[in-house]
């Protein structure tokens, strides 16, 4: 069965910390997508990006980066040089490619609190 | 920057009412999806779409809610009657394959009283 867990409920850095939040997924399916949504105070959800079971390059984007690690079934995704408006909610979600209908299973999310 | 559009941005509701959520997906997309989330829980799927039929639906979609996509552009998500626990933030989502990613509307708050 598919599961995402994010165990860290809640985190609070203060400003230009580094912080790491934490995905693993349960999936039985080989191949499969993985990827992480910011939640706002405003509410909206916000792509941050897409890494497919066959890739396990880690990628950067900005202060951003995510380690994918089929070994451990992570997919942990980390701010470097936090800032406030970095303060969200930040879902982990997994979509099974073989399934065919493409949901999301989101995880509980994090809820990153970065204070000045 | 296409974006998924949802109206109204909030609806309060009295049980037993009837309510339709609408959504514009993105314009070359073809996948689409209903997420909720009750407030301060996970974002929760509902209903996939494609090819004007439902292609998967979760346990929490029953015969109280139905999907339409009665022209080229919405896409609507109605509750034949509402329930206080159908209080919710209701999330509109499209992708342009099954495979990529899905970008959501800013969603519907729906208040049920």
């Amino acid at each position: 069965a598919q599961k995402v867990t994010q165990a860290q409920t809640e985190i609070s850095v203060v400003e230009k910390e580094d912080v790491t939040l934490d995905c693993v997924y349960e999936t039985r399916d080989t191949t499969y997508y993985l990827f992480w949504y910011k939640q706002p105070p405003s509410g909206e959800l916000v792509f941050l990006i897409r890494r497919n079971s066959f890739d396990e390059q880690n990628e950067i984007s900005g202060r951003y980066s995510w380690n994918f690690q089929k070994s451990t079934s992570s997919f942990n995704f980390t701010i470097t040089a936090s800032q406030v408006v970095d303060s969200a909610v930040y879902f982990c979600a997994l979509s099974e490619g073989t399934s065919g209908t493409y949901k999301y299973i989101f995880g509980t999310g994090t809820r990153l609190k970065v204070l000045a | 920057e296409p974006e998924v559009t949802q109206t109204p941005s909030h609806q309060v509701t009295q049980m037993g009412q009837e309510v339709i959520l609408r959504c514009v997906p993105i314009s070359n997309h073809l996948y689409f999806y209903w997420y909720r989330q009750i407030l301060g829980q996970k974002v929760e799927f509902l209903v996939s779409f494609y090819n004007n039929e439902i292609s998967e639906k979760s346990e929490i979609f029953d015969d109280q809610f139905s999907v339409e996509r009665p022209d080229g552009s919405n896409f609507t998500l109605k509750i034949r009657s509402t329930k206080l626990e159908d209080s919710a933030m209701y999330f509109c989502a499209s992708s342009e394959a099954g495979l990529t990613e899905a970008f959501f509307g800013q969603g519907t708050r729906l208040t049920v009283v």
